[in-house]
């Protein structure tokens, strides 16, 4: 089955310090990536996604992310981060079940920033 | 163009009453889902449609029934509710390039 593993449940760092949050995957095609950031009371808002061609993509506020195949792994980077990155961030994969579009969601990282 | 609505934001129910949460999207997308989400758990999907008329079960649909009698409406109905139903519910739409665009959440509290 597949799966998504984001194994820093809470991350802190600095004001002004570079941000990488790990996520793995286990699928056995070509994976659909996603990363979302939820704020505190929030929806889920998208960051980037990747679907195919270049494997390092760019976001919204700043963040990219890089896929490799290799490791399985899409790891997003910022590299200085804002006091207003205080959030939770998830990483997900889309996946084609029988025809149907579903997604799988890591369990998140809670990301806290110091002054 | 208001995207994706979920009503209510907020509810407390006691144990055993029923109640029916609503999505509603204005973006004409096929794809509709219901996820729970719970502290260290991420979100799990609840129930799916895959265009009016049409559901199927997620990973955790038990306790839960939905409807999707209008493309734009995706209702998630909790018959008899028990205090494992406690959570954050998020409805969500597929469009466009494989996106999902999600509603703001509906805060459950059975007890």
């Amino acid at each position: 089955a597949q799966s998504v593993t984001q194994p820093d449940i809470h991350i802190t760092v600095s004001e002004g310090a570079s941000l990488e949050l790990r996520c793995n995957y286990s699928y056995g095609a070509t994976p659909y990536l996603f990363w979302y950031v939820q704020s505190p009371g929030q929806g889920l808002q998208l960051l980037l996604k990747y679907f195919s061609g270049d494997t390092l993509v760019q976001g919204i506020k700043g963040f990219e992310a890089e896929f490799k195949r290799s490791q399985s792994s899409f790891n997003l980077r910022k590299p200085s981060v804002h006091w207003s990155d205080a959030a939770e961030y998830f990483c997900s994969v889309g996946e084609i079940d029988s025809g149907t579009y579903k997604y799988i969601f890591g369990t998140g990282t809670r990301l806290k920033v110091l002054a | 163009n208001a995207g994706v609505t979920q009503t209510p934001k907020f509810r407390v129910l006691k144990t055993g009453q029923s109640m029916t949460l609503l999505c509603a999207q204005d973006m004409n997308h096929e794809y509709m889902y219901w996820y729970r989400q719970d502290p260290g758990m991420g979100l799990r999907l609840i129930h799916y449609s895959v265009g009016e008329g049409t559901t199927a079960k997620g990973e955790v649909p038990d306790g839960y029934n939905v409807s999707r009698l209008k493309k734009q409406n995706f209702l998630l109905g909790l018959e008899s509710a028990a205090p494992s139903q406690t959570s954050v519910y998020f409805c969500a739409s597929r469009g466009g390039a494989d996106t999902q665009y999600f509603g703001p959440g509906t805060r459950l509290t059975v007890l």
